[in-house]
């Protein structure tokens, strides 16, 4: 079955950095997504993303967010400057179109120290 | 704005007891809605889902869930549970007819079987 994939699976950055986070998501499908679980919460929605542009995002993805979709096959969530409470797990999600469901990658637990 | 409420924060089983498990949601329109199931420390993976026809949906590993319309509800139900059901589990929705639209997820129920 086709799986989304993520790397790296763990990322540990210090406060201030940049981190960028990477998902290769499921080759025929159009529409592309990351989300985010801070330990013990619910997940959330942060962008997402459909013909080359964001379609949609939340009040989280501020600007200190940006995502690209550089080669046709990677698509990136990239964090400026990171901050403690960036820490999370990642999920990257994609989907056909409204009739697919949404397969998650296996996300990347971020720890901003 | 869309919201989904799951009432149960954890709940805790034996094996072989019947679940329940409440998702509620709230929007403006028509919906899609899905269960997501979310094992110790692995991702998120698609339960069953409901798009239209007939409301009582089966998924995997022995889980069902009806859609009631009239009482915007999508429980997700399971004669007999296992220990390997220990898991957390996520209600979700999205706006039909919406292109790629977002999911809208519960604050998840985690559920314990004890053997």
């Amino acid at each position: 079955e086709p799986e989304v994939t993520q790397t790296p699976s763990h990322q540990v950055t210090q406060m201030g950095q940049e981190v960028i986070l990477r998902c290769v998501p499921i080759s025929n499908h159009l529409y592309f997504y990351w989300y985010r679980q801070i330990l013990g919460q619910k997940v959330e929605f942060l962008v997402s993303f459909y013909n080359n542009e964001i379609s949609e995002k939340s009040e989280i993805f501020d600007d200190q967010f940006s995502v690209e979709r550089p080669d046709g096959s990677n698509f990136t969530l990239k964090i400026r400057s990171t901050k403690l409470e960036d820490s999370a797990m990642y999920f990257c999600a994609s989907s056909g179109g409204a009739h697919d469901g949404y397969t998650f990658g296996s996300g990347t637990r971020l720890t901003v120290v | 704005a869309q919201s989904v409420s799951q009432h149960n924060h954890h709940v805790i089983l034996s094996e072989a007891a019947s679940l329940e498990l409440g998702c509620n949601y709230s929007y403006g329109g028509t919906v899609n809605l899905f269960w997501y199931v979310q094992y110790p420390g692995q991702h998120l993976q698609l339960l069953l889902k409901y798009f239209s026809g007939d409301p009582l949906v089966k998924g995997i590993k022995g889980f069902e869930a009806e859609f009631i319309k009239s009482k915007f509800s999508f429980n997700l139900r399971k004669p007999s549970v296992q220990w390997s059901d220990t898991a957390e589990y996520f209600c979700a929705v999205n706006a039909r007819g919406n292109q790629g639209g977002k999911l809208i997820f519960g604050q998840g129920t985690e559920l314990s079987v004890k053997p």
